[in-house]
């Protein structure tokens, strides 16, 4: 069994500010992957970026990357050089490896509201 | 690039009626997803869908839900005798292998049971 847990309901950063959200989660597996899923105020749901379990390196895309820290099961989002279209939900998510089409399991949310 | 689509994006209907919620998954993919979300709350997993059987599904998907794959694109989910508190997000997802590989969401259907 997987948990995901988001300790901050709600976050606000100023825009071109840096801003971390942070996540922590529990898994009996050895292998699986984590995800930051954003959802804005349209709800779609949209992939921000996902990190390998086995690769010690922290995943980037662009002004986002993660600090993964394997052994506290933490899995922290930094968003850097904020902008107003980073106003959204984000959901961290974990998925196991074992089973052929093993579920993700997400958090509760964290509310970022980007201000200018 | 290839997305998943979902129809309707929004649906009313009386309570105690059924409902179908289609999606037409990325097109390569193999492994299909429903998942529901009541506003305010997060993301639950409903069901998962490979080789054309349910490969696991939650404890929220009971003998009123039902998911199909007519044909080779669309995969339906039907919702029996609608309840009240069926209202919610529903997103369809797929993935082009199963553990591990990014899941990709729909747009979602809002379904309002009234």
């Amino acid at each position: 069994a997987q948990t995901v847990t988001q300790s901050q309901p709600e976050m606000s950063v100023q825009e071109a500010e840096t801003v971390t959200l942070s996540c922590t989660y529990d898994t009996s597996e050895n292998n699986y992957y984590l995800f930051w899923y954003k959802q804005p105020p349209s709800r779609q749901m949209i992939l921000v970026i996902r990190q390998e379990a086995y690769k010690q390196q922290n995943a980037t895309e662009n002004r986002f990357s993660v600090n993964f820290q394997k052994a506290a099961k933490s899995f922290s989002l930094k968003i850097s050089d904020s902008q107003l279209g980073d106003t959204a939900m984000y959901f961290c998510a974990s998925r196991g490896y074992t089973g052929t089409a093993s579920k993700l399991t997400f958090g509760t949310g964290t509310r970022l509201q980007v201000t200018l | 690039e290839p997305e998943v689509t979902q129809t309707p994006s929004h649906q009313v209907t009386q309570m105690g009626q059924e409902v179908i919620l289609r999606c037409v998954p990325i097109s390569n993919h193999l492994y299909f997803y429903w998942y529901r979300q009541i506003l305010g709350q997060k993301v639950e997993f409903l069901v998962s869908f490979y080789n054309n059987e349910i490969s696991e599904k939650s404890e929220i998907f009971d003998d009123q839900f039902s998911v199909e794959r007519p044909d080779g694109s669309n995969f339906t989910l039907k919702i029996r005798s609608t309840k009240l508190e069926d209202s919610a997000m529903y997103f369809c997802a797929s993935s082009d292998r199963g553990a591990g590989n990014t899941i990709y969401f729909g747009e979602g259907s809002w379904l309002t049971v009234v």
